[in-house]
């Protein structure tokens, strides 16, 4: 079946950039989206990229997107402790999340 | 402007009991989604209201069950509950069901049966 798989975790330092990755099996979706939890809370959208784009930058946020190898990810720079979170890419037409990346950055 | 609110926040239920949980949509969001997130599993779609009706369900038996009301309101039911079942159950909504809007989390239910 459609299938959005993860890496669970991703430890980086305080100010060194994180990239998270997220892979998929399909997506005829005209958006693919990145949500951020914080503990204790609910999702909250983080970014989005349309389909027929390969890149889309906002403030400290990157996200690639390369359709052939069905590959999508998620640049943070100069990453802060409060960017610690779980980070979900999803495919909100196939209504299907990874399991959620959770980055740990360390002061 | 209010987002998204559930209840109850917390709900200890016995092995074999029904549990109903509850999900307020913003403002002019007329669809409704509910996950469930166990640990370790991430998200997984249990059901998805618009208008009233389901219009998708995800891979979950039919004692997990819902409805939305004309207010868009909705309810999820968990019936026959089993140890499993135990996780953060996540309700979204949306403005309509297509897309182009991003969902709007709330805080969850978390639901620990014993």
């Amino acid at each position: 079946g459609e299938d959005v798989e993860q890496s669970l975790f991703l430890s980086v330092r305080e100010g060194d950039s994180s990239v998270i990755n997220c892979t998929y099996t399909d997506s005829s979706s005209t958006y693919l989206y990145w949500y951020k939890q914080e503990p204790g809370a609910g999702l909250q959208l983080l970014t989005y990229i349309f389909s027929n784009m390969d890149m889309k930058q906002d403030q400290r946020l990157t996200v690639l997107l390369n359709k052939k190898d069905k590959h999508l990810s998620l640049r943070i720079a100069d990453t802060q402790t409060g960017d610690s979170a779980i980070y979900f890419c999803a495919d909100p037409v196939k209504l299907i999340f990874g399991q959620g990346t959770e980055l740990s950055v360390k002061p | 402007e209010a987002g998204v609110t559930q209840s109850p926040t917390h709900l200890i239920k016995t092995r074999g009991q029904q549990a109903t949980l509850r999900c307020s949509p913003i403002s002019g969001h007329t669809s409704v989604y509910w996950y469930q997130q166990a640990l370790g599993l991430g998200l997984q779609f249990l059901l998805w209201y618009d208008e009233g009706e389901e219009r998708n369900r995800g891979n979950f038996p039919p004692r997990f069950s819902g409805r939305q009301f004309p207010n868009y309101s909705s309810e999820l039911n968990v019936n026959a509950l089993e140890l499993e079942d135990s996780a953060l159950y996540l309700c979204a909504s949306r403005r309509d069901g297509s897309q182009g809007y991003g969902y709007t989390f709330g805080s969850g239910t978390r639901l620990t049966v014993v």
